[in-house]
């Protein structure tokens, strides 16, 4: 079955600072890819995505990009924010065999301390 | 920005009693969702609703559990006989489909936090 997993937390880095979340899946097709913010007292947010490898994507200053040669996706910010303080899901939809469900990783939560 | 709208943001309620969770998905949306939030724990997919029929549910989503769509906007989900474990946060979602892109991303809304005492 699919499976994502995911860096083990929680990370906490000062502002400025160069982050890495690490991500991996075991999938049986082709899997779109996530990341997932919450932030505290909210729900979940899309934060970015790629649907085909070597696709990267990118919002708010974050990246990932789709490695199929080893199964990851890994999340990384430049400069992150004291606003970026979140718990960052990674998650795998695969739809070659009709299943559009997400299947998330455990969740890595970040903390930025000025 | 259209949105996922979940109501109520917490609900408490005593260990037996059933309870409903509603959501309103975005309007054009054709694929609905729940999913749950043990404290602490990863997000876990309960079940998935598409053409007025249930196209996949886990090993979670037992005979307690139930949802429906009630009319043109609404999709709930309904627990009969509530658990001290069935305590988390509900996530409902909605998704699009295109046939030449495959499904976009899910929306979730906001939560349910549900508490059993």
């Amino acid at each position: 079955g699919n499976s994502v997993t995911q860096m083990e937390g929680p990370v906490t880095l000062s502002e400025e600072a160069f982050l890495t979340i690490n991500c991996t899946y075991t999938a049986t097709g082709y899997p779109s890819l996530f990341w997932y913010v919450q932030y505290p007292g909210e729900g979940l947010q899309l934060l970015l995505k790629a649907t085909k490898a070597d696709d990267k994507g990118s919002n708010k200053g974050f990246e990932a990009t789709y490695r199929k040669e080893t199964t990851s996706f890994h999340l990384e910010k430049g400069s992150v924010q004291v606003s970026d303080s979140a718990v960052y899901f990674c998650a795998l939809s695969d739809l070659s065999f009709g299943n559009e469900k997400l299947t998330f990783g455990t969740g890595t939560r970040l903390t930025i301390i000025p | 920005e259209p949105e996922v709208t979940q109501t109520p943001s917490h609900q408490v309620t005593q260990m037996g009693q059933e309870v409903i969770l509603r959501c309103v998905p975005i309007s054009n949306h054709l694929y609905f969702y729940w999913y749950r939030q043990i404290l602490g724990q990863k997000v876990e997919f309960l079940v998935s609703f598409y053409n007025n029929e249930i196209s996949e549910k886990s090993e979670i989503f037992d005979d307690q559990f139930s949802v429906e769509r009630p009319d043109g906007s609404n999709f709930t989900l309904k627990i009969r006989s509530t658990k001290l474990e069935d305590s988390a946060m509900y996530f409902c979602a909605s998704s699009d489909f295109g046939y030449s892109e495959g499904l976009t991303e899910a929306f979730f809304g906001q939560g349910t936090r549900l508490t059993v005492v």
